[in-house]
C-alpha cells in the first residue's frame, strides 16, 4: 500500500527557516516525480512544487520561488521542501504527493497518492 | 497562469440526487483536467484525471466530462460518503492550478 508520511512542521517565526520531510513507501519512488501543495486553514489547494524523478528539475509556484527548495533523496526514498524567509501567509497544511504518472518526463500530472499533511504556522 | 473558477460554491443535496459541479478554466487547457474529493480533516483523494478516466478504485456513480474550458464532475446518485469538498485541478501549464472548490451538502 503506497504511504507518503510528512513530518517538519511546527510554529516559526517570521523571516526564519523550517524543513520538511516525506517519507516514501511501497512503490518505487525514484520513478515517479513528487509535490508539495499547501492547504491555508479553512482555505483551497495551492500548488507548490514539482521535482523530477532523478531529482535534476523542479519547478515553484510564483509565491515560494526563490525562497523554497524541492529536494529528495531516491536512496532513501525522501522528499523534503526547505522553506526560507517565511512569511505568515505561508501558514498551511503542506502535503507532499506522488506523480500519477511514471517515468523521468513526466513532472505534469494528477496526483494519486497525498501524505496526512504537516502543519506550519508561521507567526511571532 | 490558468485560473479555474468553480461553481456552485455549494450544492445542497439529499442522499440518491444526482450532482453536476461545474469547472471552467481561464483559457483551454484540452482535456488536461483532474477532479479531486477532501473531507474533513484528511487529504485530497484523485477522482478522475483527463477529464474522464476514472482513478483507481473509484466507484462507476462519478464521471466526468468536458473539454477545452467548460468541464463537469457528475455523481449520479449521492451516497452518505460523497458529502464533501471538490476541487479541479489543471495540469496543461504551469503551474499546476486548483480550483476554490464546491461544498456538495446534505440538504
Amino acid at each position: 500500500q503506497v504511504q507518503l508520511v510528512e513530518s517538519g512542521g511546527g510554529v516559526v517565526q517570521p523571516g526564519r527557516s523550517l524543513r520538511l520531510s516525506c517519507a516514501a513507501f511501497e512503490f518505487t519512488f525514484n520513478n515517479y516525480a513528487m509535490h508539495w501543495v499547501r492547504q491555508a486553514p479553512g482555505k483551497g489547494l495551492e500548488w507548490v512544487a514539482v521535482i523530477s524523478s532523478d531529482g535534476s528539475h523542479s519547478y515553484y509556484a510564483d509565491s515560494v520561488r526563490g525562497r523554497f527548495t524541492i529536494s529528495r533523496d531516491n536512496s532513501k526514498g525522501a522528499l523534503f521542501l526547505q522553506m526560507s524567509s517565511l512569511r505568515a501567509e505561508d501558514t498551511a497544511v503542506y502535503y507532499c504527493a506522488k506523480n500519477y504518472f511514471g517515468g523521468s518526463g513526466s513532472y505534469s500530472s494528477p496526483l494519486d497518492y497525498w501524505g496526512q499533511g504537516t502543519l506550519v504556522t508561521v507567526s511571532s | 497562469e490558468i485560473v479555474l473558477t468553480q461553481s456552485p460554491a455549494t450544492l445542497s443535496l439529499s442522499p440518491g440526487e444526482r450532482a453536476t459541479l461545474s469547472c471552467r478554466a481561464s483559457q483551454s487547457i484540452s482535456d488536461f483536467l483532474a477532479w479531486y474529493q477532501q473531507k474533513p480533516g484528511q487529504a485530497p483523494r484523485l477522482l478522475i484525471y483527463d477529464t474522464s478516466d476514472r482513478a483507481t478504485g473509484i466507484p462507476a456513480r462519478f464521471s466526468g466530462s468536458g473539454s477545452g474550458t467548460d468541464f463537469t464532475l457528475t455523481i449520479s446518485s449521492l451516497e452518505p460518503e460523497d458529502f464533501a469538498v471538490y476541487y479541479c485541478q489543471q495540469r496543461s501549464k504551469w503551474p499546476l492550478t486548483f480550483g476554490g472548490g464546491t461544498k456538495v451538502e446534505i440538504k
